[in-house]
């Protein structure tokens, strides 16, 4: 299995900040994603995080509004720029651990609140 | 890209009744489909996943089926139980978890 850590757990913002979350796992991991989740939805794959290269968005998501670091195989950071309402939502990283066929486990989730 | 449909959206059953939670996927590349479990406030995880070479598994009270030619996987909970209450998604993905899709979830409702 693996643990994951996120910062900040919840946070309000005022329209218009950028917010960093952060995800740590307590082991080297290949590939972590970033997912969304807005409330009583579905989760919506953001982003593959990969390490040394960029980040690799889905459609509808674009660097610019969601930047993502992976500087190493344990951690990677969620920028949520320039926000609007609209982005209130709860953000997930997860990861497939090693030896696992594809499992994700999901850190805790970062809820954020933009006024 | 790949998209999971899921039905129904929401599911209420008495307990000890069976559940069936049906989903259908469009990537035939697609060959890892997970179900994952959400309590209301908690993380997903996983309660069974199945390969594309293996056409049923089960797990005590969960099974899942995948039938690969119809692009279908279904979770079956049988005797069912009031903590099996919460949101279900089904998923597909390529080997490894990569690009791993969700469905829309259900929410399923077990009255004791």
């Amino acid at each position: 299995s693996a643990v994951i850590s996120q910062k900040p757990s919840r946070d309000i913002c005022q329209r218009g900040t950028s917010l960093t979350i952060q995800c740590q796992v307590d082991s080297q991991v290949t590939m972590m994603f970033w997912y969304r989740q807005q409330p009583g939805q579905s989760l919506t794959l953001i982003a593959t995080a990969n390490q040394g290269s960029e980040a690799t968005y889905e459609s509808g998501f674009v660097i610019d509004k969601f930047p993502i670091s992976r500087p190493n195989l344990t951690f990677s950071t969620l920028t949520v720029s320039n926000m609007s309402p609209e982005d209130s939502s709860i953000y997930l990283c997860s990861v497939v651990a090693s030896g696992r066929v594809g499992e994700l486990f999901f850190g805790e989730g970062s809820r954020l609140t933009v006024l | 890209g790949e998209n999971v449909e899921q039905h129904p959206s929401t599911l209420s059953v008495q307990e000890g009744d069976s559940a069936v939670i049906k989903c259908t996927y469009s990537d035939s590349a697609s060959n890892y489909f997970p179900w994952y479990k959400q309590e209301l406030g908690k993380r997903p995880q996983l309660i069974i996943d199945i390969r594309s070479n293996v056409g049923e598994k089960k797990d005590q009270r969960i099974a899942v089926t995948l039938n690969k030619t119809a692009k279908h996987f279904s979770l079956h909970i049988t005797e069912t139980q009031p903590e099996d209450s919460a949101v279900y998604f089904c998923a597909a993905s390529l080997t490894g978890g990569f690009k791993t899709i969700f469905g829309a979830g259900t929410r399923l409702f077990v009255k004791a």
